[in-house]
């Protein structure tokens, strides 16, 4: 049962454009939303992370998108370049879960030059 | 990052056989966490404990078994590999002051299960 569903599996957007992924998640005792980010043959990292008492938030070329009521978040990336192509996740977490992170599926971005 | 390790990097192993994935970690964290990465299903949580003494099954357990031989390592086990176990393993880390909020993971284990 994936409590936290992630759309699309796949995306190719052209350097320059705006790279656009949804997260849903359905547990409202979630209160912390993370994104990694992970290369190719390397572990994900953190890369930016949001609380539900904010509807945006902003670093640099990454924004996250936050609204509570419809328990949906997602992930902007502006001008995106070739170095952003990499598989993203988005998670979900709340302070009585024993450190537990639930992962959304994953999205495959890739940039064209 | 290289401050979390995994060992090996690949593994290739038969059907029924045992086998062993090691993670060690230098950042002195004390909460570890095992993973196993499936296209299309992200991430999900095999194991996790947050110190010596304190072993938790995550949402995939069966089948595996792990052990936390000092703070900086943690094992996980493939009592009987089976071809469904094939996949990506990751050993994540984390400080208990952050709780869950920030893991490092390891760069992963690539496991074939024939």
């Amino acid at each position: 049962q994936q409590q936290v569903k992630q759309s699309p599996q796949s995306l190719i957007v052209q350097k320059g454009g705006i790279s656009i992924i949804n997260c849903a998640y359905e547990n409202t005792a979630f209160d912390y939303f993370p994104w990694y980010q992970q290369f190719p043959g390397k572990g994900p990292a953190l890369l930016i992370a949001i609380r539900p008492d904010v509807s945006e938030k902003k670093e640099g070329r990454f924004t996250i998108s936050f609204n509570k009521s419809a328990k949906q978040f997602s992930l902007h990336i502006m001008d995106s370049q070739p170095g952003d192509s990499a598989t993203y996740f988005c998670a979900a977490t709340y302070e009585t879960s024993g450190s537990r992170l639930t992962f959304g599926e994953g999205t495959q971005l890739t940039v064209n030059p | 990052d290289a401050d979390v390790t995994q060992t090996p990097r690949n593994r290739i192993t038969k059907t029924g056989k045992r086998i062993m994935l090691e993670c060690s970690q230098t950042k002195g964290h004390d909460r570890m966490y095992w993973y196993r990465q499936d296209p299309g299903l992200g991430l999900r949580l095999i194991y996790y404990s947050f110190d010596v003494k304190d072993i938790n099954k995550g949402e995939i357990s069966d089948g595996y078994s792990v052990s936390r031989q000092a703070q900086a390592k943690f094992s996980l086990s493939l009592e009987s590999a089976i071809p469904n176990q094939t996949a990506l393993y990751f050993c994540a880390t984390s400080d208990r002051r952050q709780g869950a909020k920030t893991q490092y993971f390891g760069p992963g284990t690539r496991l074939l299960v024939l």
